[in-house]
């Protein structure tokens, strides 16, 4: 297999469930992003790891919780979520997080909060 | 604060007719400039990047244009073919020492007409 891949790609889940988003690139790359897409919103970066530490946390509410236990994997922890938090989710990886690094993404996972 | 803006969320455009995606910015410290393509149910792909050293980058059909003074840039594509129709996202970013990220558009969703 070969890219990024996202688990699952379609989730609906309550608001005291807890879940988790996974993400897995095979492309050998030392940079990952979690970014949210909601309707009618630009993509919005929410955590950024290099290397397996995090590097960037965009101001994002305590109940989204990531972890990145190696370079090719990407977790994002979800507990007592909002309905506002329904969204895409999209996971990208990159060479390195310098500049003029493209990214690549995902299909992301289609998440829905009831 | 939307730093990177796409004012036409859709555009329809005849087969083998030119496409032209167009994209403002407010930030001049940015400079580097993408273009991602995203098909539904999959992720943003690359197509074509610009440094803001140059004014014109070509790839194939896809032309990127820039033009610092206006803060503005455009994907033109030239032949529009039915497989171009997708959802086209600009963005950019900025030198940060290593810690760059990218500002994403809302989009504009491109259809084209056989």
């Amino acid at each position: 297999e070969t890219g990024v891949t996202q688990t699952p790609r379609h989730l609906v889940m309550g608001m005291t469930n807890k879940k988790s988003l996974k993400c897995e690139q095979h492309l050998g790359h030392n940079a990952m992003y979690w970014y949210k897409q909601s309707a009618k919103k630009p993509l919005e970066l929410m955590f950024v790891y290099s290397l397996e530490e995090r590097v960037e946390n965009n101001s994002v509410p305590s109940r989204f919780s990531p972890e990145c236990p190696n370079s090719s994997h990407l977790f994002l922890h979800l507990h007592t979520l909002q309905p506002e938090d329904s969204a895409l989710y999209l996971c990208a990886s990159s060479q390195t997080m310098t500049h003029q690094e493209t990214q690549y993404f995902g299909p992301g996972t289609r998440l829905l909060v009831l | 604060d939307q730093q990177v803006k796409q004012n036409s969320p859709s555009l329809s455009v005849q087969e083998g007719r030119i496409s032209i995606l167009n994209c403002d910015y407010t930030n001049s410290m940015f400079d580097y400039f993408l273009w991602y393509k995203k098909y539904p149910a999959e992720g943003p792909t690359f197509l074509i990047s610009i440094s803001s050293i140059k004014d014109k980058n070509e790839d194939g059909r896809f032309t990127v244009f820039l033009n610092k003074s206006a803060k503005h840039l455009s994907l033109h594509i030239v032949p529009s073919q039915p497989g171009d129709s997708a959802v086209y996202f600009c963005a950019a970013s900025r030198f940060n020492f290593g810690n760059e990220k990218l500002t994403f558009g809302t989009g504009t969703r491109l259809t084209i007409i056989p």
